[in-house]
């Protein structure tokens, strides 16, 4: 299976900043997704990254506020932008290979 | 309602009981089910997927799915405090890299010595 890394693992914002998750992945993949876990919640994705392509954004999430990157098969990043305490979540990215999803190990979000 | 329902326990059982963890969902166009475990501090880990209805064994680890009733068990035999975590359900509606997925609030489990 695909090994996937997060940077930052964690971090501590002030609201109205921004902060940019990087996820890298170890082999080239086609799809990369975005999710979040907010505390007592279940896993929600934000969107679907595919390389050469404008990102698919679910319902209730937005390219303003959640801009993605994705320049290559093996690498995208996610900014979560003008922060509020309501985005204080874990981020993880995940990755679809051989009808299976792998998932990183998760950005740790707190703003204050 | 809620696309997946799981009770998020929490649960507690000594060391050797079997555990059974369990789904339901309300969208019949799910075909593909899939369970992880998140270890505190942790990304989710792939335990076992299955497609369709039936049965699937690996080790400790049944999953079992009944499309008719819309619902799904994870059972974990012999259970060790190494199975303590969170277990998480979830399901897609297509196949390859299965896109979105739709997951349960998870289920928190203690296996204790």
């Amino acid at each position: 299976s695909a090994v996937i890394s997060q940077k930052p693992s964690r971090d501590i914002c002030q609201r109205g900043t921004s902060l940019t998750i990087q996820c890298q992945v170890d082999s080239q993949v086609t799809m990369m997704f975005w999710y979040r876990q907010q505390p007592g919640q279940s896993l929600t994705l934000i969107a679907t990254a595919n390389q050469g392509s404008e990102a698919t954004y679910e319902s209730g999430f937005v390219i303003d506020k959640f801009p993605i990157s994705r320049p290559n098969l093996t690498f995208s990043t996610l900014t979560v932008s003008n922060m509020s305490p309501e985005d204080s979540s874990i981020y993880l990215c995940s990755v679809g290979e051989f009808n299976e999803q792998f998932f990183g190990p998760g950005t740790r979000l707190t703003v204050l | 309602q809620k696309e997946v329902e799981q009770d998020p326990g929490p649960l507690s059982v000594p060391e050797g009981a079997i555990v059974s963890l369990n789904c339901t969902y309300s969208n019949s166009a799910f075909q593909y089910f899939m369970w992880y475990r998140q270890y505190s501090r942790k990304g989710p880990e792939l335990l076992m997927y299955t497609y369709s209805s039936g049965n699937k064994e690996d080790g400790r680890f049944t999953a079992q799915v009944d499309k008719s009733s819309k619902y799904i068990s994870l059972f974990i035999r012999d259970s060790q405090p190494s199975d303590s975590a969170t277990y998480l359900c979830a399901m897609s509606d297509r196949g390859s890299t299965l896109g979105r997925l739709y997951f349960g609030r998870g289920t928190q489990l203690t296996v204790w010595p």
